[in-house]
């Protein structure tokens, strides 16, 4: 197991486009979180998976994202037309439920968007 | 809502000195992480705190949980290249170990 996984590492897009990024976390862990990050500041929690179930999802989180993870697996996040402020790194992240590697969160290179 | 300050914002370092940064909290923690992330890349963790008072070292790295568990403070000693990048402080929630993120600091090398 190499880590989290994320395609494509960078995206670019013409405002009103539809993009979607996957995830791909480490195999055994349950829970998988996607973040945001803008440029110079720290990342913003989006929401997050245990197993399939979607648990929470941020004010940050307009009707325009959405994410899934159907098989408690791999998951998509989907953002509907696009807007110049979703230009951000979307980063993907995954901990075990339980053990000790609970309290750690493994991220992904992220996701670079950039909308036009 | 919760607010974690960061500092200094950046700071340029010279090889071989020791630095320091902190990280401040309007409320209380009950855990302390350190992240550093580099150019292009997910953020990676390099020590966590769990109790107040607490000094925790990774090789060069040492950081400490306050005693008020309002703060923490990470230090890197004999500073590297490599050591280059943005550290953030981070609170881990319970339910469902979400992280809530400073602003990081960034460390650049002196030209």
């Amino acid at each position: 197991d190499t880590g989290v996984s994320q395609n494509p590492r960078h995206k670019i897009t013409k405002r009103g486009q539809n993009v979607t990024f996957r995830c791909d976390p480490i195999s055994e862990h349950n829970r998988l979180y996607w973040y945001r990050q803008t440029l110079g500041q720290g990342p913003e929690f989006l929401t997050y998976f245990q197993n399939e179930a979607q648990l929470e999802k941020s004010r940050l989180l307009s009707d325009r994202f959405s994410a899934e993870r159907p098989k408690g697996s791999f998951s998509t996040l989907e953002i509907q037309r696009t807007e110049q402020g979703d230009s951000a790194m979307y980063l993907c992240a995954s901990s075990a439920l339980r053990g000790s590697g609970a309290n750690v969160l493994t991220f992904g290179a992220g996701s670079r968007l950039t909308v036009l | 809502g919760q607010q974690l300050n960061q500092s200094p914002q950046s700071m340029f370092i010279q090889e071989g000195e020791d630095v320091s940064m902190n990280c401040t909290s309007s409320s209380i923690f009950n855990t302390w992480l350190w992240y550093k992330q580099d150019p292009g890349e997910g953020p990676v963790l390099l020590i966590a705190l769990y109790k107040a008072g607490e000094l925790t070292s990774n090789g060069r790295l040492t950081a400490q949980f306050g005693i008020t568990r309002k703060d923490s403070f990470l230090n890197i000693s004999a500073s590297i290249p490599s050591d280059v990048g943005i550290y953030f402080c981070a609170d881990l929630k319970a339910a469902g170990n979400k992280l809530t993120f400073g602003g990081g600091t960034r460390v650049l090398v002196k030209p």
